[in-house]
């Protein structure tokens, strides 16, 4: 089965960076998967897809302060140079055919 | 500029039927995956349903028999007909289209409508 796992949280200090990691159930190593963010009160907003090979597409006007990476079943999204509009829920989507999976989300705090 | 708009929430009793639309602008929804997905009240993101440029349609199966979603390439805009309505189902609803380059990204989302279902 299908399955995406993030931490419910994470915290960070301003101006310092974060790392929140995504992980992709057993069999799915090779999965890409995509970043989205949600600030209080309003949609989503997509950021990247991270490939199983590590690289990343970004989406439109997403700063580079924002980058993805991979180490086995484990995406990652790092976010550097934290500003107090990144204080957000982030989640991982992942896909198959027929199906889309969404991680629980991380909630992050920015201290 | 792509831009997605979804209407058509509101309150509806249990067993009732609603349904959404989602008007999109900046490209063509009938080239394109489109789908559904909702937020419950404080919970995360949830899969509702795609359609592929192809017409194929999936579920999730917690909508499975109950819910349709189509398209109509005219006005190039998304539906989600929603039946037999639960208590489980009042959540913010949001269209999303997934991306060319990578079908199973959504690239964009709508501002989401809210389903209330209560009596």
């Amino acid at each position: 089965q299908l399955v995406l796992t993030q931490s419910p949280s994470a915290s960070a200090s301003l101006g310092a960076s974060v790392k929140l990691t995504c992980t992709l159930s057993s069999g799915h190593s090779s999965y890409a998967i995509a970043w989205h963010q949600q600030q209080p009160e309003k949609g989503p907003r997509y950021l990247m897809k991270v490939n199983s090979d590590g690289s990343h597409s970004k989406g439109d006007g997403i700063p580079d302060r924002f980058s993805g990476s991979r180490s086995g079943a484990e995406r990652y999204l790092t976010i550097s140079s934290l500003q107090s509009e990144d204080e957000a829920d982030y989640y991982c989507q992942t896909w198959d055919t027929g199906i889309r999976v969404f991680g629980g989300g991380t909630k992050l705090t920015v201290l | 500029e792509v831009q997605l708009a979804e209407s058509g929430g509101g309150l509806v009793q249990p067993g009732g039927s609603l349904r959404l639309s989602c008007a999109a602008s900046g490209f063509t929804v009938s080239s394109s995956y489109m789908s559904w997905v909702r937020q419950a009240p404080g919970k995360g993101l949830e899969w509702v349903s795609v359609i592929y440029s192809g017409g194929s349609t999936y579920y999730a199966d917690s909508v499975k028999g109950r819910f349709t979603i189509s398209r109509d390439n005219s006005k190039n805009a998304l539906y989600l007909q929603m039946n037999s309505l639960r208590a489980e189902d009042t959540a913010v609803y949001y269209c999303a289209r997934e991306a060319a380059a990578g079908p199973g990204v959504f690239d964009y989302w709508g501002q989401g409508t809210l389903v209330t279902v209560s009596s």
